[in-house]
């Protein structure tokens, strides 16, 4: 089946430091790929869908120049979380859609859990 | 506005049989999904059903009703480990995948 990783699955980091997180799809291409942010016992909430070789498109809301979002490559996409702050921690998910027409279910990676101290 | 509207929270016996439903109103319909998580992991994918109909996929079953706005997940012979929240989203006239907040399951021995 299609897999997901994500990079690193937890980081600490102190208030005002920048953290990136890594999305790759190992074993298919991925021209869209999605970010996710979920607080506890919350929802799914999208951040941002991630399109290869273009601009993302972020979600109301969102702050773009906040969640630096980079699709260089079919199977790679990276969040940089800059300037964190503690409201910023959150359990950070992403997930990947097949680039084969027809195909639009979304993959999941295994999430980062960013803790800011 | 678009709308996804599933219980939020559901309690079952292990062992027993368990009906979470699924509403929606969205702008357009490309098929719906329903997905699996469990407390701080990522989401799995159960089932995919874009025609109307009873789709079985071992303990798990996934039915549709177009016409209806309507889909149900349904889980026999329940078993400890089940206990997740269960998530259903619909991939709209986009392609955008529209997701509910989520039922969550509580299977008790």
């Amino acid at each position: 089946g299609a897999v997901v990783s994500q990079h690193p699955s937890w980081v600490i980091c102190k208030s005002g430091t920048s953290v990136k997180i890594e999305c790759r799809s190992l074993d298919f291409q991925a021209t869209t790929m999605f970010w996710y942010r979920q607080f506890p016992k919350q929802s799914l909430m999208l951040m941002a869908t991630s399109n290869e070789g273009s601009k993302a498109t972020y979600e109301q809301g969102v702050e773009k120049d906040k969640f630096l979002i980079n699709h260089a490559s079919l199977t790679l996409s990276t969040l940089t979380v800059t300037s964190a702050h503690p409201e910023d921690s959150s359990f950070y998910i992403c997930s990947a859609r097949d680039s084969r027409e027809g195909l639009y279910e979304q993959y999941f990676g295994p999430g980062t859990r960013l803790t800011v101290t | 506005g678009q709308n996804i509207d599933q219980p939020t929270e559901m309690t079952a016996t292990e062992g027993a049989i368990v009906q979470i439903n699924c509403t929606y109103q969205t702008s357009g319909f490309n098929g719906l999904f329903w997905y699996q998580q469990h407390a701080g992991e990522a989401p799995t994918f159960l089932s995919y059903n874009v025609l109307d109909g009873l789709e079985e996929k071992g303990r798990f079953s996934s039915f549709l009703s177009r016409s209806k706005g309507y889909s149900y997940l349904l889980l026999k012979e329940l078993q400890m480990k089940d206990s997740a929240s269960y998530l259903c989203a619909v991939l709209d006239s986009n392609y955008q995948l529209i997701w509910g907040a989520g039922t969550k399951l509580i299977i008790k021995p």
